[in-house]
């Protein structure tokens, strides 16, 4: 099974910071990287797939770069709304076992 | 305008076997590239992937629960059920269904129900 591992856990930034989130597997995945934001009693949200292309309707202050083993979510000037937990996720494996991190909780 | 919604006991006792429906609308099941899989999240923790199954009724299970879980789908109420025998505490949490997307998408969870809590204890 791929394991996904999130950097850092948690992390206190203060609205219009530029915020980077690390994801690594523990093998190769290529692009097949997502990641998702889930806010306090609410499902997780799609935010990018393919490890950089944006989902529809996500502010482009969000943007995912990375491929291989080596992942980074980046959010340009952080928004009151932003703050939550992201979740990194890997689609790689098959047959199918998807697989998420940790989760880094972005807190004021 | 795709939806998925989850239906189940809030409480179960340890031991029992546990079943969750997902109802969804706005796609088919039988639609290439299209599944449908759980995911479950304890109080405070990451998210856990369970079961997902395709069109072609291929099912496929997280190695470590593979033998207390069950995966099926009713195309025609567009239903895809769910069943983990001999729940336990630690089994507490939230559930999810989703909608899982191939090809551009890339086997993405792209569309979440809103979850149903489900609490294990006698």
């Amino acid at each position: 099974d791929i394991q996904m591992t999130q950097s850092p856990s948690s992390l206190s930034a203060s609205v219009g910071d530029r915020v980077t989130i690390t994801c690594r597997a523990s093998h190769t995945i290529d692009t097949y990287l997502q990641w998702y934001q889930q806010k306090a009693g609410k499902a997780p949200r799609l935010l990018i797939y393919g490890a950089s292309t944006l989902q529809r309707g996500v502010p482009s202050r969000f943007s995912g770069s990375g491929s291989g083993t080596e992942f980074t979510l980046t959010i340009t000037s952080l928004q009151p709304e932003d703050f939550a937990t992201y979740f990194c996720q890997q689609s790689y494996s098959s047959p199918p076992a998807p697989s998420f991190g940790g989760g880094t909780k972005v807190e004021i | 305008q795709v939806t998925l919604r989850e239906s189940g006991p809030a409480l179960v006792k340890p031991t029992q076997t546990l079943a969750l429906t997902c109802t969804f609308s706005g796609f088919s099941l039988s639609t290439s590239g299209v599944s449908v899989g759980w995911v479950r999240q304890s109080p405070g923790k990451a998210l856990e992937w369970l079961a997902l199954i395709d069109g072609d009724d291929n099912e496929f299970y997280n190695s470590s629960l593979r033998t207390r879980l069950t995966v099926s789908k009713d195309t025609s109420k567009n239903q895809v059920v769910l069943k983990m025998t001999n729940m336990d505490p630690v089994d507490t949490g939230t559930y999810y269904c989703a909608r899982i997307s191939g090809y551009e998408l890339m086997d993405a969870f792209d569309i979440w129900g809103q979850g149903t809590m489900v609490t294990v204890s006698s």
